[in-house]
């Protein structure tokens, strides 16, 4: 089974900072890595689909990249609206969530 | 507008069972792949499983392999997922997604495996 490992597991930042979250795969997944937005009691949301397409509606600070192990998520400039759990997921054999980044503000 | 709701959650003892729906509403059901994900509490998302268009593929993880088992109508735009002989550990909210990248998600249904 491929692992998904995320870090940080948490990460503290300032309204316009750039933030990047890191998710590592055990194997390669090639770009098959979704990256999704749980904000407190909701259900997640989709920003990014393979590796780095953005979904309809996303605002343009969240962008993706990566291929094969390593991927990031990118926010240009963080927004209090941000402060959220992101969560990455492979597709690329079976189907496999990291644990998550929880972002709060500083 | 996309709309999935989920339903039939609740407190049940191990090793019962239960049956967990999602009405589907603002797309053409029957064009896609369907999956439940599930979250314990203060924990990630795991999914449970996945059914094809018509029904006669499914797909689940070991933990819940032999347990659990998807299925749909879709002359009534409608997802369910059976889950027997349940465990604490299986305690989460359950929602129902449409697999395209789970670009569309409910709202979630608790179900709480205790005695």
């Amino acid at each position: 089974d491929i692992q998904m490992t995320q870090s940080p597991s948490l990460l503290s930042a300032s309204v316009g900072d750039r933030v990047t979250l890191s998710c590592k795969a055990s194997q390669n997944i090639y770009k098959y890595l979704n990256w999704y937005q749980q904000k407190l009691g909701e259900a997640p949301k989709l920003l990014i689909y393979y590796t780095n397409s953005l979904q309809t509606g996303i605002p343009s600070r969240f962008s993706g990249s990566g291929s094969g192990t390593d991927f990031t998520l990118t926010i240009s400039s963080l927004q209090p609206e941000d402060v959220a759990t992101y969560y990455c997921y492979q597709y690329n054999s079976g189907y496999t969530f990291g644990a998550g980044t929880k972002l709060e503000l500083k | 507008e996309v709309q999935l709701v989920e339903s039939g959650g609740g407190l049940v003892q191990p090793g019962r069972s239960l049956k967990l729906s999602c009405a589907a509403s603002g797309f053409t059901f029957s064009n896609y792949y369907m999956a439940w994900v599930r979250q314990a509490p203060k924990k990630g998302l795991e999914w449970v499983a996945t059914i094809s268009t018509s029904g006669s593929r499914t797909y689940y993880p070991d933990s819940v392999k032999g347990r659990f088992t998807i299925s749909r109508d879709n002359a009534k735009s409608s997802l369910y997922l059976q889950m027997n002989s349940l465990k604490s550990e299986d305690t989460a909210t359950y929602y129902c997604a449409r697999h395209n990248g789970y670009d569309y998600w409910g709202q979630g249904v608790m179900v709480t495996v205790s005695s």
